[in-house]
């Protein structure tokens, strides 16, 4: 499975955007980027997920280039509350392989008020 | 509501014990996994599970071993713990596929003395 790279930390201040980039570059075909939130002492949480170009949901917009090779998660005015680990995985669509998700180190994101 | 529940929240065990941690899934997900989170080094894969009796190693399965006889059952053993298994682990199920959100569990904090 690609290997994912995103920065470790970032700070922003309630009501930015917030944009997490991710770069992907070995991602292959069947491959889909999925980006998942956790708070502390609680178990990873979904947040979106996509193939190519742009998915939104309520939570966040999710941009994917033509090439595929990065991903940028983007959080729409951010409150104290998005204050949490953010991670970008590559998952693969094969049988046995069509759910395995490898966790990367995450970003760190902190808002302040 | 999609629920993993993971057997215990906290667990004190003594090294050579043999430790069990059960995870039980209530969406007849077809995937299962088990990870380990420590401080710095984010969310390792120790085993995933793709079918009932199917199984595959993760990034660290040394010291560790799974059973699915069921597919809403996943369990954790450790053979024979050590201080350093210390950690959160926490169990996670999807459907099949790579375009499938993943729950979490609340994890477990599991103690070796």
């Amino acid at each position: 499975l690609a290997k994912t790279t995103q920065p470790i930390s970032m700070d922003s201040y309630e009501g930015q955007e917030v944009n997490i980039t991710c770069s992907h570059n070995n991602i292959a075909t069947n491959d889909y980027i999925t980006w998942y939130q956790q708070f502390p002492s609680q178990g990873p949480r979904f947040i979106i997920q996509g193939y190519k170009t742009k998915v939104t949901n309520e939570v966040a917009s999710l941009f994917i280039p033509a090439d595929r090779k990065s991903s940028t998660l983007s959080l729409p005015r951010v409150s104290l509350s998005d204050t949490a680990v953010y991670y970008c995985l590559v998952r693969r669509a094969t049988y046995n392989q069509g759910g395995k998700l490898i966790f990367g180190q995450g970003t760190e994101l902190s808002v302040k008020p | 509501d999609v629920k993993v529940t993971q057997s215990s929240r906290y667990l004190v065990k003594r090294t050579g014990e043999k430790v069990f941690l059960e995870c039980v899934q209530d969406m007849d997900h077809e995937n299962m996994f088990w990870y380990r989170q420590d401080p710095g080094l984010g969310l390792r894969l120790i085993y995933f599970s793709y079918d009932v009796k199917m199984k595959e190693k993760g990034d660290i399965p040394e010291g560790y071993s799974v059973s699915r006889e069921k597919k809403e059952r996943f369990s954790l053993i450790l053979e024979s713990a050590s201080t350093n298994q210390t950690s959160m682990y926490l169990c996670a199920s999807s459907q099949g596929g790579a375009n499938t959100e993943a729950f979490f569990g609340q994890g477990t904090r599991l103690t070796v003395v």
